[in-house]
């Protein structure tokens, strides 16, 4: 069951901030945040596993709801190195650390 | 750290020819590693998941004999494809895992397969 990300794309000026949700029709034993510049591999940002965690820091920082179905990345004041699509890749229970990625977010930062 | 090496980086060839890819870790033990396959602007697909001395396990849908995944050692995987047609041309990427579950995947640079 593929996570369901949103939005699909977004647009921001420098500066701007950004939220991009994941959402999982059951509970969710982790999920994890990438960030892949075009044509590279994807980064790992972070890994939540537990419910109503929140980790990062003060410009990248991400939420796991207590149900552990959704989870949100925020991107504070964003900068032009944050362009990329951003994907989720959330882990089931049982599953031996397999990864199912959501559709991705496009983000895109202008000057 | 944590760094994965994929090789090569971009292969062309005519139908009928297998390609081999290899995944490396260069600074730690991936105890396993993961092959998925990318369709431009699209998301990762996972293909197999490679253990070190045991046979891969595929999703359902990817045909074993045509995507013949080896994981011979801690730090080495290899994605070969067999007779490969123009419909396999794609993105293909390794990550690999180090030690028990709640570890990242470190993500090679990806192959891109292209096939005449």
């Amino acid at each position: 069951q593929q996570p369901v990300q949103s939005p699909q794309a977004v647009i921001l000026r420098e500066g701007e901030d950004a939220v991009i949700n994941c959402s999982s029709s059951k509970a969710l034993y982790s999920v994890h945040w990438y960030r892949q510049k075009h044509g590279e591999a994807p980064v790992f940002l972070m890994i939540l596993l537990k419910g109503g965690e929140q980790k990062g820091h003060e410009k990248i920082s991400a939420s796991f709801n207590e149900k552990k179905q959704q989870s949100s990345l925020y991107l504070t004041a964003s900068q032009l190195s944050y362009s990329g699509t951003y994907f989720c890749g959330t882990e089931y229970r049982n599953q031996g650390g397999k990864l199912i990625f959501g559709q991705g977010t496009e983000l895109s930062v202008k000057p | 750290g944590a760094v994965v090496s994929q090789h090569p980086s971009r292969v062309i060839c005519k139908s009928g020819t297998s390609v081999k890819i290899e995944c490396r870790s260069l600074d730690f033990q991936a105890t396993t590693m993961f092959w998925y396959r990318q369709f431009p602007k699209q998301s990762l697909m996972l293909m197999a998941t490679s253990n070190e001395g045991s046979k891969a396990t595929y999703e359902q849908g990817v045909e074993k004999d045509k995507f013949l995944i080896n994981h011979a050692s801690l730090t080495l995987s290899t994605l070969t494809v067999t007779s490969a047609h123009p419909e396999d041309s794609s993105f293909y990427i390794c990550s690999g895992v180090q030690g028990a579950r709640n570890q990242p995947q470190h993500f090679g640079d990806g192959t891109r397969l292209s096939i005449l």
